[in-house]
């Protein structure tokens, strides 16, 4: 079945400190992939998102590329901001019907 | 305010109450979900819902009683709940089952304490 994989957090950086936070997924055709956001005490946002292969999603300095051939969605920012502290999810749909399939979240926490 | 509202946003209830959660949205979406996260746990799946009628139930504890009257609107009724049960309760609307490339739409979350 579809599965995502994400990096095993807490993620500490220090500001203006450079983010990789890796996904990967197994699934079956051509998914959409995604990332949200929760910040604390929140739900969940939509950070970014790709629906095809070599798309790159990005927003708020964030970015991903869906790359195929290694059936990876890393998200990465430049420069993160104390603000930047949430909790990331990497997810997936089928496009088939199926339901958006969430891995585990990986926290992250910028310390000024 | 993402399109998607719940209400309340923080609930402190007792064993023996009974209380009900509520989730809005006038997005046109067809299909809403009722998910539970707890603290260093994945996202848990409870209940779907596609054009008011349940298509899911994700082995949920009959304490824990869905009801939609409509696309629009979701609840979640709660009755004997146990301390476990203190979690973050999240609502979604998608515009149809399938999320396709639009993904879902999030609610903020009810807080939910049960001492």
């Amino acid at each position: 079945g579809n599965s995502v994989t994400q990096m095993e957090g807490p993620v500490t950086l220090s500001e203006e400190a450079f983010l990789t936070i890796n996904c990967t997924y197994t699934a079956t055709g051509y998914p959409s992939l995604f990332w949200y956001v929760q910040y604390p005490g929140e739900g969940l946002q939509l950070l970014l998102k790709a629906t095809k292969a070599d798309d790159k999603g990005s927003n708020k300095g964030f970015e991903a590329t869906y790359r195929k051939e290694t059936t990876s969605f890393h998200l990465e920012k430049g420069s993160v901001q104390v603000s930047d502290s949430a909790v990331y999810f990497c997810a997936l749909t089928d496009n088939q019907g199926g339901k958006l399939i969430f891995g585990q979240g990986t926290e992250l926490s910028v310390k000024p | 305010e993402t399109g998607v509202t719940q209400t309340p946003r923080h609930l402190v209830m007792g064993m023996t109450n009974k209380k009900s959660l509520k989730c809005e949205q006038h997005l046109g979406h067809n299909a809403m979900y009722w998910y539970k996260q707890s603290a260093k746990k994945p996202l848990e799946l409870m209940f779907v819902y596609n054009f008011k009628e349940q298509t899911e139930n994700n082995s949920v504890p009959s304490r824990f009683s869905p009801e939609c009257p409509n696309s629009s609107h979701l609840f979640l009724h709660l009755h004997t709940l146990q301390p476990e049960d203190s979690a973050l309760y999240l609502c979604a609307s998608s515009q149809d089952l399938g999320a396709g490339g639009y993904g879902y739409t999030f609610g903020s979350g009810t807080r939910l304490t049960v001492v």
